[in-house]
């Protein structure tokens, strides 16, 4: 079966700093890979995925992840934080079928300090 | 843009009440989802729908029933509210074949 694991319930970054998020999953196949932002009281918006091709991926709002199937991980990079990157972050796996069910991890919220 | 919508950002309901969210989505996407967020347990999928009156059951679908009549809605239903069942629910839509879930801001439902 399908799952995911974001092994950090919390995170705290100074403002400037660089981040990296974790992200393992489980999938039977190549997976499909997301990684979602959620601000407070929002609806979750995507910052980048991978389906295929080159294992570094760019996203939005300078982020980026990296697949690496060996470790089973997709772990979400960004070189400098701001503030207004707290926010909770969700990993999710799905496949190819036509149906497209993801399976999110339970997220990392980030805080950022000053 | 894609833009899915949800009826109410937030709702309060009694024990008992009969409860609709309503979700619609403007991209003509075939696929459409219900998740409940709860802290610590991330998304759980509770339905999801493939096609016009067409819905499957996901992890979590004790409590809850949908309907699908046009393409763009997709309802969830709950038939007798629960306080358990006090929750974020998100509703999402997308492509077939592997596609990205665009999401909406959510329902925030809190049952007495």
């Amino acid at each position: 079966a399908q799952s995911v694991t974001q092994p950090d319930i919390h995170i705290t970054v100074s403002e400037g700093a660089s981040l990296e998020l974790r992200c393992n999953y489980s999938y039977g196949a190549t997976p499909y890979l997301f990684w979602y932002v959620q601000s407070p009281g929002q609806g979750l918006q995507l910052l980048l995925k991978y389906f295929s091709g080159d294992t570094l991926v760019q996203g939005i709002k300078g982020f980026e992840a990296e697949f690496k199937r060996s470790q089973s991980s997709f772990n979400l990079r960004k070189p400098s934080v701001h503030w207004s990157d707290a926010a909770e972050y969700f990993c999710a796996v799905g496949g190819n079928t036509g149906f497209q069910k993801l399976v999110f991890g339970t997220g990392t919220r980030l805080l950022v300090s000053p | 843009d894609v833009k899915v919508t949800q009826s109410s950002r937030y709702l309060v309901k009694r024990t008992g009440e009969k409860v609709f969210l309503e979700c619609v989505q403007d991209m003509d996407h075939e696929n459409m989802f219900w998740y409940r967020q709860d802290p610590g347990l991330g998304l759980r999928l509770i339905y999801f729908s493939y096609d016009v009156k067409m819905k499957e059951k996901g992890d979590i679908p004790e409590g809850y029933s949908v309907s699908r009549e046009k393409k763009e809605r997709f309802s969830l239903i709950l038939e007798s509210a629960s306080t358990n069942q006090t929750s974020m629910y998100l509703c999402a839509s997308s492509q077939p074949g592997g596609e990205t879930q665009y999401f909406g801001p959510g329902t925030r439902l809190l049952v007495l």
